[in-house]
């Protein structure tokens, strides 16, 4: 079985500071991990995904992800906040990412609030 | 290229009654997921169409709820008589299979908010 957890239902940073989002999962295979993100009233949106290969992903948007098998974390980064990346944060793991189902476990989610 | 669609936005109605979901996902798309976020919980996966079949459905939680594709096009969740934790956000996804593997970018769409009163 996989899960994930989210640290932090709620991080606040102020505009230009570094955002650190913690994810650890579990995992019975080799999984894939993700980032989603969804502003107010949009969909969510894919920032970043590990699938193996480097354990550092670069994302969209200036964010960025290290996978740490020892630590089973998968934290998300970014060196300077914008007011524009206030949303909600889903870190999501995948045991069977090419087996034809793209059954995803999401963790609870972070807000992430920007304070000017 | 116009993203997935989901219709209505918001629904409010009454413990009992029928309400049924429309999804479009994104053109040439064969693979169609439905998801929720009950208020305060995490998003979960209901089930997985590949075309017009159900590849998976072992995330729907009861027989009140009804999924179908047909013709493989767009999608519709009905639930029926809803209750009142039926409430919540109501997600859909599409991807395409490339060479017979499903391609790992899900594209969302901006969700069904859902309440039961």
């Amino acid at each position: 079985a996989q899960s994930v957890t989210q640290l932090d239902s709620h991080v606040s940073v102020s505009e230009g500071t570094p955002v650190l989002l913690r994810c650890n999962y579990s995992s019975s295979y080799s999984p894939s991990l993700f980032w989603y993100v969804q502003h107010p009233n949009k969909g969510l949106q894919l920032l970043l995904k590990y699938t193996s290969a480097a354990t550092l992903v670069k994302g969209i948007n200036g964010f960025e992800a290290e996978f740490k098998k020892s630590e089973t974390s998968f934290h998300l980064t970014k060196p300077s906040a914008h007011m524009s990346d206030a949303a909600e944060y889903f870190c999501v793991v995948s045991d069977r990412p090419n087996f034809g189902n793209e059954k995803l476990t999401f963790g609870t989610g972070t807000r992430l609030t920007i304070i000017p | 290229e116009a993203g997935v669609t989901q219709f209505p936005s918001h629904s409010v109605i009454e413990k009992g009654q029928t309400v049924t979901l429309r999804c479009d996902p994104i053109s040439g798309h064969d693979n169609l997921y439905w998801y929720r976020r009950v208020m305060g919980k995490e998003i979960k996966f209901l089930l997985h169409f590949v075309k017009e079949s159900k590849q998976d459905e072992s995330g729907m939680p009861n027989n009140r709820f009804l999924a179908e594709r047909t013709g493989g096009t767009y999608s519709t969740l009905k639930v029926q008589p809803a209750e009142l934790e039926d409430s919540g956000v109501y997600f859909c996804a599409s991807s395409r299979t490339y060479r017979g593997a499903t391609n790992e970018k899900l594209f969302f769409g901006s969700g069904t908010q859902l309440s039961v009163l």
